[in-house]
Parts: C-alpha cells; sequence; structure tokens
C-alpha cells in the first residue's frame, strides 16, 4: 500500500541558507500535519492543512512557511536556516474524519 | 498545555505483556484517547484508539477506566521489535486537521 513520501531523505545546508521539503501524502488523504523533531526530543507539530487551507498552527517559527496544493502534497519552506533548525522533519495525512495520522520516513535536515 | 502523563521510561522482558499506563485526568466527554508509538529515528506509528470501551487488535489492547482518567496500553507479549517510545494523546474527533500533541511517552525497552 502507498505510504507518506517525503523527500528528500536528507538535507545538509548552511545557516542563513533556504531549504524546501516535500510531503506527498497517501491518495485521498485530504490532511497533512508537520512536525519536527530535534535530537532526543519528541515531536513537536508545527502546522497543519485541511483540504488546502491551513487548519491549525502549532509552535512553527515565523521564518517557516507551508502550504498544501490542489494535488494535496505539501510543501515546508524553512528561510534564515540557524543550527537550531537541524531537526528530523515529519509530514503525516490523514482522513478528515478518521482517528489515524499516519507518518512519513521524514527528511533529516542538517544546518552547518 | 499536557493533556497526558505518562512514566517517562519503563522496562519488560521479552515475551511477558507490557502495560504502559497514562494518566489523562482532564480528559473531555468527546476526547478519545490514542496510542502511537515511534521505534528510533522512525516516523510515529499507530497503536490503537478508544473513546470509553476497552479496545482490541492485533497490535495491541487498550484498558480505559470507568472514569476515564486514566488508561493502559497492553502489549500482551512483548518482543525485542517492541522497544520504542510509547505515546498516550488525547484528541476530539472529528478530525478536520485540529492539532494533534505528542507529548512525552513512555521509553520501552524490552529485555531478552
Amino acid at each position: 500500500a502507498a505510504g507518506v513520501i517525503q523527500s528528500p531523505r536528507h538535507l545538509i545546508k548552511e545557516k542563513r541558507e533556504t531549504a524546501t521539503l516535500k510531503c506527498y501524502p497517501i491518495p485521498r488523504h485530504d490532511t497533512v500535519y508537520w512536525y519536527q523533531q530535534g535530537p532526543g526530543q519528541d515531536p513537536q507539530f508545527l502546522i497543519s492543512f485541511y483540504e488546502k487551507m491551513q487548519s491549525d498552527k502549532g509552535s512553527i517559527p515565523d521564518r517557516f512557511s507551508a502550504q498544501q496544493f490542489s494535488d494535496y502534497h505539501s510543501e515546508l519552506n524553512m528561510s534564515s536556516l540557524e543550527l537550531g533548525d537541524s531537526a528530523l522533519y515529519f509530514c503525516a495525512s490523514s482522513l478528515q474524519g478518521s482517528e489515524k495520522l499516519f507518518f512519513g520516513s521524514g527528511t533529516q535536515l542538517s544546518v552547518l | 498545555d499536557a493533556k497526558t502523563t505518562q512514566p517517562p521510561s519503563m522496562d519488560c522482558a521479552e515475551g511477558r505483556a507490557a502495560n504502559l499506563p497514562c494518566n489523562h485526568s482532564t480528559i473531555s466527554g468527546n476526547e478519545y484517547v490514542y496510542w502511537y508509538r515511534q521505534i528510533h529515528s522512525q516516523g510515529p506509528q499507530y497503536i490503537i484508539h478508544g473513546l470509553k470501551n476497552n479496545e482490541t487488535n492485533e497490535m495491541a489492547s487498550l484498558i480505559i477506566t470507568e472514569d476515564r482518567k486514566s488508561s493502559t496500553l497492553i502489549l500482551p507479549h512483548a518482543t525485542l521489535r517492541d522497544t520504542a517510545v510509547y505515546y498516550c494523546i488525547v484528541r476530539a474527533l472529528p478530525n478536520t486537521g485540529n492539532q494533534f500533541y505528542f507529548g512525552t511517552g513512555t521509553s520501552l525497552t524490552v529485555i531478552p
């Protein structure tokens, strides 16, 4: 069965650069969530989208933005990268009314 | 705000039942109890959820107290592959992308 696909798997950037992470949800899923997980920490909710509209917002820095496109894929744009942005970034998708979130394998971002 | 409280760590002998407790004393009437787990650096994985009745599936059983203020996840025959961080989460349905918070879970180590 198709799963949530995230790209790239690994990304290395330098301070003050920009990065774009992509998430392709499971077909027919209409909701996307983004999480950030620092080393040894629990996943932190960043932002979510339902039917291409922002649904909820968590601890997402102003330097980050995200959107969900007409094909339901989502992109997380990160600018002015800082060392502290180094983390695993997970995307999850679900279907409206469903109880289950399905997570991708994550993108490991390293800021040098 | 932390809606759930879990012990930070637990050990369990391989082949024995693992019982993971969770306190959610402020749970609302429309909030479900969910359990997810995260095996090292992988995306979190759905295990089970329930409202007030006990639930069982192929992975685990969920026991919710009558007052719904606490619950226990039971892995009936723990294996080494069950070593993971287990998260207990409360959240209302319907799911329209509203935030889904991971608190501080329980790190379960299954010992050979």
